[in-house]
């Protein structure tokens, strides 16, 4: 079943502003990484937190997690056209065990030139 | 260039034909994994293997295979194709243990497969 679910579902802004998506997800977690994904690409590794770090940046990015809400939330500063993708939480779930990451259905963010 | 290779990019089946998925990796990680992307459903991890000789079931194993013989090697076989398993399926793999490391996966450009 899914782990993560993103909101908002699809996002249209207007370049040079910030874009804000957020994840939530169900069972307790190890890490919680970001991916996005260009249309017909494969996807993209962006920033990775751990269960343990509350905020990170890199670059225009940031991301929070609020462990006690099971939330994520990824914000891009200063928009470029080039953001235009699917972005997509995934977590690895705590306790050992699989490997594997579960993802959510993911944000699509159009910036408009 | 390093990364994750898959092959073919493209492939049609029939219903009941079986056929190999390949994927390779050049930068000795030792975790890999597939998964099916579907319209509107994100990814779902089929298989898994976190070293040689090592494999494991994801959310939606049935009707797929794996083996991990090599480090650099992940081939995903479909044993009977069904409409059902019309989809895009990515590989990916990571060094290891992403609490550890900080790092995330490496993905391939992915296998469109359709089957009718």
């Amino acid at each position: 079943s899914q782990q993560g679910e993103e909101d908002p579902q699809a996002l249209s802004i207007q370049e040079g502003e910030n874009a804000t998506m957020n994840c939530s997800y169900k069972t307790s977690i190890n890490n919680l990484q970001w991916y996005r994904q260009n249309s017909g690409r494969g996807l993209v590794h962006l920033i990775l937190i751990r269960s343990n770090e509350r905020e990170k940046h890199s670059g225009r990015l940031r991301v929070t997690l609020d462990t006690s809400k099971k939330s994520s939330s990824l914000l891009i500063t200063a928009s470029r056209a080039a953001d235009t993708a699917s972005y997509f939480c995934a977590t690895l779930e705590s306790g050992g065990g699989a490997d594997g990451l579960t993802f959510g259905k993911g944000t699509h963010l159009i910036i408009q030139p | 260039n390093a990364g994750v290779t898959q092959t073919p990019k493209f492939q049609v089946l029939k219903t009941g034909q079986s056929m190999t998925l390949q994927c390779a990796q050049d930068m000795n990680h030792e975790y890999m994994s597939w998964y099916r992307q579907d319209p509107g459903m994100g990814l779902r991890l089929i298989h898994y293997s976190v070293g040689a000789g090592i494999t494991d079931q994801g959310e939606v194993p049935n009707g797929y295979n794996v083996s991990r013989s090599t480090t650099e090697d992940f081939p995903l076989r479909l044993l009977s194709a069904a409409p059902s398993q019309t989809s895009v399926y990515f590989c990916a793999s990571s060094y290891g243990n992403a609490y550890r490391t900080g790092r995330g996966y490496t993905f391939g450009s992915g296998t469109r497969l359709t089957v009718v």
